[in-house]
């Protein structure tokens, strides 16, 4: 079956811009995340849907950041007002049923912000 | 913040020659699991590792824990060019994510 998808692979935008990423996870997988790696560093943690249950938001860095999970199957991450530091790989997630199981990571959407 | 940290931050090697990398975290944790990531993009799941475990093997894989110290480590034995990758530590502490470390990149010269 497929994998976790997400798109677009790339995209360049001007600062001040508001972009939007979508993930489509693995087909009956109720968790999904999302993350952030800038270059070079290690991921961090953004937003983590789980079923029904209403999201951990916990690793937004700002208000500018929002996700929603639509049907409990795509996501789409959006960022408003772009700014060069949010530049980075976006990674998507999902797993079986919670953070407990093994995560599949999609290839991810390179951002850059100029 | 990140939890983890990982050591060495890059590690260059000869194929055939066995890879340690090391990973350290600050909280209690459930279980650790190892990733592997390619030029920078798509990570994959290699092994986990529960809070109850001390050594686990996968294939050429071994991995360590020792929750006293708050230290994993992964040996990947026999190098293959192949390997060559960015590998990750992450910790499940519960938080209902997983906190990732900062990566152990891994060149093997062929």
């Amino acid at each position: 079956g497929a994998g976790v998808s997400q798109s677009p692979s790339n995209k360049v935008t001007e600062k001040g811009k508001d972009v939007e990423l979508r993930c489509d996870p693995i087909s009956g997988h109720t968790a999904l995340y999302w993350y952030r790696q800038s270059l070079g560093q290690g991921l961090e943690f953004l937003i983590y849907f789980q079923g029904n249950s209403a999201p951990d938001k916990s690793g937004l860095p700002s208000d500018r950041f929002s996700a929603e999970r639509t049907g409990g199957s795509v996501s789409t991450l959006t960022i408003q007002r772009t700014q060069q530091e949010d530049s980075a790989v976006y990674l998507c997630a999902s797993s079986n049923r919670d953070y407990t199981d093994t995560q599949y990571f999609g290839p991810g959407t390179r951002l850059t912000v100029l | 913040s990140q939890q983890g940290e990982e050591d060495p931050q890059a590690l260059s090697i000869q194929e055939g020659e066995n890879a340690t990398m090391n990973c350290s975290y600050k909280t209690s944790i459930n279980n650790l699991q190892w990733y592997r990531q390619n030029s920078g993009r798509g990570l994959v799941h290699l092994i986990l590792i529960r809070s109850n475990e001390r050594e686990k093997h996968s294939g050429r894989l071994r991995v360590t824990l020792d929750t006293s110290k708050k230290s994993s480590s992964l040996l990947i034995t026999a190098s293959r060019a192949a390997d060559t990758a960015s590998y990750f530590c992450c910790m499940d502490t519960g938080r209902r994510a997983l906190t990732f470390g900062s990566g152990t990149r891994l060149q093997v010269q062929p």
